[in-house]
Protein backbone atom coordinates (compact mmCIF):
# COMPACT_ATOMS: atom_id res chain seq x y z
CA UNK A 1 0.00 0.00 0.00
CA UNK A 2 1.63 3.35 -1.71
CA UNK A 3 1.86 6.21 0.97
CA UNK A 4 1.67 9.61 0.19
CA UNK A 5 3.71 10.73 -3.04
CA UNK A 6 5.24 13.66 -3.33
CA UNK A 7 7.25 14.93 -6.60
CA UNK A 8 9.52 16.12 -7.22
CA UNK A 9 11.83 15.23 -4.03
CA UNK A 10 13.98 17.97 -4.68
CA UNK A 11 13.67 21.46 -7.01
CA UNK A 12 15.71 24.42 -7.85
CA UNK A 13 14.38 27.59 -9.13
CA UNK A 14 15.89 31.09 -10.42
CA UNK A 15 13.79 33.63 -9.23
CA UNK A 16 10.75 34.38 -11.15
CA UNK A 17 10.17 31.32 -12.32
CA UNK A 18 7.58 28.77 -11.05
CA UNK A 19 7.76 25.86 -9.20
CA UNK A 20 4.76 22.86 -9.30
CA UNK A 21 4.87 20.58 -6.21
CA UNK A 22 2.47 17.42 -6.84
CA UNK A 23 1.22 14.97 -4.22
CA UNK A 24 -1.13 12.11 -4.38
CA UNK A 25 -2.76 10.93 -1.03
CA UNK A 26 -2.63 7.62 0.19
CA UNK A 27 -4.92 5.05 -1.66
CA UNK A 28 -8.60 5.79 0.02
CA UNK A 29 -7.64 9.15 1.25
CA UNK A 30 -9.59 12.19 0.01
CA UNK A 31 -8.14 14.85 2.07
CA UNK A 32 -4.95 16.70 1.55
CA UNK A 33 -3.14 19.65 3.30
CA UNK A 34 -0.17 21.30 2.47
CA UNK A 35 2.37 22.19 4.70
CA UNK A 36 5.72 24.45 4.56
CA UNK A 37 9.00 24.09 7.01
CA UNK A 38 11.64 26.09 6.96
CA UNK A 39 14.85 25.18 7.96
CA UNK A 40 14.81 24.51 11.98
CA UNK A 41 11.19 25.09 12.49
CA UNK A 42 8.04 23.97 12.74
CA UNK A 43 5.53 23.20 10.30
CA UNK A 44 2.74 25.95 8.42
CA UNK A 45 -0.33 24.75 7.27
CA UNK A 46 -0.87 26.03 4.00
CA UNK A 47 -4.01 24.99 2.86
CA UNK A 48 -6.58 21.56 3.31
CA UNK A 49 -8.04 20.27 -0.01
CA UNK A 50 -10.66 17.47 -0.76
CA UNK A 51 -11.45 16.87 -4.06
CA UNK A 52 -12.14 19.28 -6.17
CA UNK A 53 -12.61 21.72 -3.42
CA UNK A 54 -10.52 24.26 -1.16
CA UNK A 55 -12.09 23.59 2.38
CA UNK A 56 -9.45 25.85 4.32
CA UNK A 57 -6.65 27.94 2.42
CA UNK A 58 -5.73 30.65 5.78
CA UNK A 59 -2.50 29.87 5.25
CA UNK A 60 -2.00 30.48 2.20
CA UNK A 61 -0.16 33.69 0.87
CA UNK A 62 -2.79 35.78 -0.75
CA UNK A 63 -0.48 35.95 -3.51
CA UNK A 64 1.83 33.90 -6.02
CA UNK A 65 0.24 30.50 -4.54
CA UNK A 66 -2.47 28.94 -5.54
CA UNK A 67 -3.33 24.42 -4.77
CA UNK A 68 -5.90 22.05 -6.19
CA UNK A 69 -7.03 18.97 -5.98
CA UNK A 70 -8.90 17.61 -9.01
CA UNK A 71 -11.33 14.94 -9.82
CA UNK A 72 -8.34 13.13 -11.44
CA UNK A 73 -4.83 13.57 -11.22
CA UNK A 74 -2.65 14.40 -7.94
CA UNK A 75 -2.92 17.54 -5.74
CA UNK A 76 -0.72 20.04 -7.24
CA UNK A 77 1.05 23.33 -5.06
CA UNK A 78 1.92 26.01 -7.52
CA UNK A 79 4.30 29.10 -6.72
CA UNK A 80 4.64 31.91 -9.32
CA UNK A 81 7.54 34.12 -9.12
CA UNK A 82 9.60 32.60 -6.62
CA UNK A 83 11.65 34.66 -4.83
CA UNK A 84 14.51 33.15 -2.33
CA UNK A 85 12.48 32.82 0.70
CA UNK A 86 9.97 30.22 -0.82
CA UNK A 87 13.24 28.18 -0.22
CA UNK A 88 11.56 25.57 2.15
CA UNK A 89 10.32 22.52 2.18
CA UNK A 90 6.89 21.38 0.89
CA UNK A 91 5.06 19.04 2.41
CA UNK A 92 2.09 17.02 1.98
CA UNK A 93 -0.21 14.96 4.14
CA UNK A 94 -3.43 13.18 3.51
CA UNK A 95 -5.97 11.26 5.90
CA UNK A 96 -9.55 9.18 5.00
CA UNK A 97 -11.87 11.75 7.14
CA UNK A 98 -12.15 14.85 8.83
CA UNK A 99 -9.10 15.45 11.38
CA UNK A 100 -11.64 15.88 13.66
CA UNK A 101 -12.23 12.08 13.65
CA UNK A 102 -8.74 10.49 13.61
CA UNK A 103 -6.55 13.28 13.67
CA UNK A 104 -3.98 11.02 12.00
CA UNK A 105 -2.26 12.88 8.91
CA UNK A 106 -0.10 10.92 6.63
CA UNK A 107 2.59 12.82 5.65
CA UNK A 108 4.53 12.16 2.28
CA UNK A 109 8.66 12.73 2.32
CA UNK A 110 8.39 16.61 1.29
CA UNK A 111 9.03 18.42 -1.78
CA UNK A 112 12.73 20.59 -1.09
CA UNK A 113 12.35 24.12 -3.19
CA UNK A 114 15.39 25.73 -3.52
CA UNK A 115 15.33 29.55 -4.68
CA UNK A 116 18.75 30.51 -6.29
CA UNK B 1 1.86 34.77 21.59
CA UNK B 2 2.28 31.61 19.44
CA UNK B 3 -0.32 29.23 18.94
CA UNK B 4 1.67 26.11 20.07
CA UNK B 5 4.20 26.74 21.67
CA UNK B 6 7.69 24.41 22.48
CA UNK B 7 10.86 24.68 23.94
CA UNK B 8 13.47 24.09 20.92
CA UNK B 9 16.06 22.62 22.61
CA UNK B 10 18.45 21.05 22.43
CA UNK B 11 16.74 18.73 25.38
CA UNK B 12 20.23 16.16 26.22
CA UNK B 13 19.65 12.97 27.87
CA UNK B 14 21.71 10.28 28.68
CA UNK B 15 20.49 7.04 27.63
CA UNK B 16 18.14 5.35 29.47
CA UNK B 17 16.61 8.30 31.33
CA UNK B 18 13.49 9.91 30.99
CA UNK B 19 13.21 12.25 28.34
CA UNK B 20 10.49 14.95 29.44
CA UNK B 21 8.68 17.64 25.99
CA UNK B 22 6.69 20.12 27.32
CA UNK B 23 4.16 21.88 25.07
CA UNK B 24 1.77 25.13 25.56
CA UNK B 25 -0.76 25.96 23.30
CA UNK B 26 -3.00 29.62 23.26
CA UNK B 27 -6.27 27.99 21.92
CA UNK B 28 -8.36 27.17 25.14
CA UNK B 29 -11.06 25.52 23.37
CA UNK B 30 -8.77 22.69 21.81
CA UNK B 31 -10.14 19.50 22.03
CA UNK B 32 -7.38 17.12 20.08
CA UNK B 33 -3.66 16.80 20.95
CA UNK B 34 -0.39 14.92 18.83
CA UNK B 35 2.78 14.05 19.13
CA UNK B 36 5.04 13.58 16.15
CA UNK B 37 8.83 12.35 15.36
CA UNK B 38 10.61 14.47 12.54
CA UNK B 39 14.15 12.49 11.68
CA UNK B 40 16.34 15.05 10.33
CA UNK B 41 15.61 15.50 6.59
CA UNK B 42 12.83 12.71 7.31
CA UNK B 43 8.75 13.77 7.22
CA UNK B 44 6.78 13.94 10.57
CA UNK B 45 5.12 10.68 11.49
CA UNK B 46 2.70 10.46 14.49
CA UNK B 47 3.71 9.02 17.78
CA UNK B 48 0.78 9.62 19.84
CA UNK B 49 -2.96 11.51 20.13
CA UNK B 50 -4.63 12.38 23.40
CA UNK B 51 -8.10 14.18 23.76
CA UNK B 52 -8.99 13.48 27.45
CA UNK B 53 -7.10 15.48 30.65
CA UNK B 54 -4.99 12.58 31.83
CA UNK B 55 -2.12 10.15 31.04
CA UNK B 56 -1.82 7.69 27.93
CA UNK B 57 0.65 5.40 27.70
CA UNK B 58 2.02 3.18 24.90
CA UNK B 59 4.98 1.25 25.60
CA UNK B 60 7.83 3.49 26.46
CA UNK B 61 5.72 7.07 25.24
CA UNK B 62 3.35 8.31 27.94
CA UNK B 63 1.48 11.68 27.19
CA UNK B 64 -0.04 13.69 29.60
CA UNK B 65 -2.93 16.33 29.13
CA UNK B 66 -4.37 19.35 31.27
CA UNK B 67 -6.69 21.40 29.15
CA UNK B 68 -7.32 23.60 32.45
CA UNK B 69 -3.58 24.63 32.13
CA UNK B 70 -3.54 24.40 28.40
CA UNK B 71 -0.37 21.98 28.65
CA UNK B 72 0.44 19.12 26.88
CA UNK B 73 3.19 16.67 27.61
CA UNK B 74 5.58 13.59 26.19
CA UNK B 75 7.41 11.72 28.48
CA UNK B 76 9.74 9.36 27.07
CA UNK B 77 11.06 6.21 29.46
CA UNK B 78 14.37 4.34 28.82
CA UNK B 79 15.34 6.62 26.20
CA UNK B 80 17.68 5.52 23.51
CA UNK B 81 19.71 7.00 20.74
CA UNK B 82 17.29 5.86 18.25
CA UNK B 83 15.10 8.71 19.84
CA UNK B 84 17.09 11.65 18.71
CA UNK B 85 15.15 13.36 16.21
CA UNK B 86 12.71 16.45 16.96
CA UNK B 87 9.36 16.27 18.78
CA UNK B 88 6.78 18.20 16.89
CA UNK B 89 3.62 18.80 19.09
CA UNK B 90 -0.17 19.59 16.87
CA UNK B 91 -2.89 20.67 18.03
CA UNK B 92 -6.56 20.71 16.51
CA UNK B 93 -8.12 24.35 17.59
CA UNK B 94 -11.55 24.98 17.51
CA UNK B 95 -10.51 28.44 15.88
CA UNK B 96 -12.56 27.21 12.81
CA UNK B 97 -9.02 26.30 11.25
CA UNK B 98 -9.58 22.60 9.97
CA UNK B 99 -5.94 21.58 9.68
CA UNK B 100 -3.43 21.03 12.71
CA UNK B 101 -1.45 23.69 13.80
CA UNK B 102 2.44 22.34 14.61
CA UNK B 103 4.60 23.89 17.38
CA UNK B 104 8.26 24.47 16.16
CA UNK B 105 9.72 21.23 18.06
CA UNK B 106 12.19 20.17 20.31
CA UNK B 107 15.15 18.66 19.52
CA UNK B 108 16.10 15.84 21.44
CA UNK B 109 19.48 14.17 21.53
CA UNK B 110 20.31 11.10 23.74
CA UNK B 111 23.26 10.79 24.45
CA UNK B 112 24.77 6.92 24.39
Amino acid sequence: NAGVMQNPRHLVRRRGQEARLRCSPMKGHSHVYWYRQLPEEGLKFMVYLQKENIIDESGMPKERFSAEFPKEGPSILRIQQVVRGDSAAYFCASSPSMQGHTGELFFGEGSRLTVL
Amino acid sequence: QKEVEQNSGPLSVPEGAIASLNCTYSDRGSQSFFWYRQYSGKSPELIMFIYSNGDKEDGRFTAQLNKASQYVSLLIRDSQPSDSATYLCAVLMDTGRRALTFGSGTRLQVQP
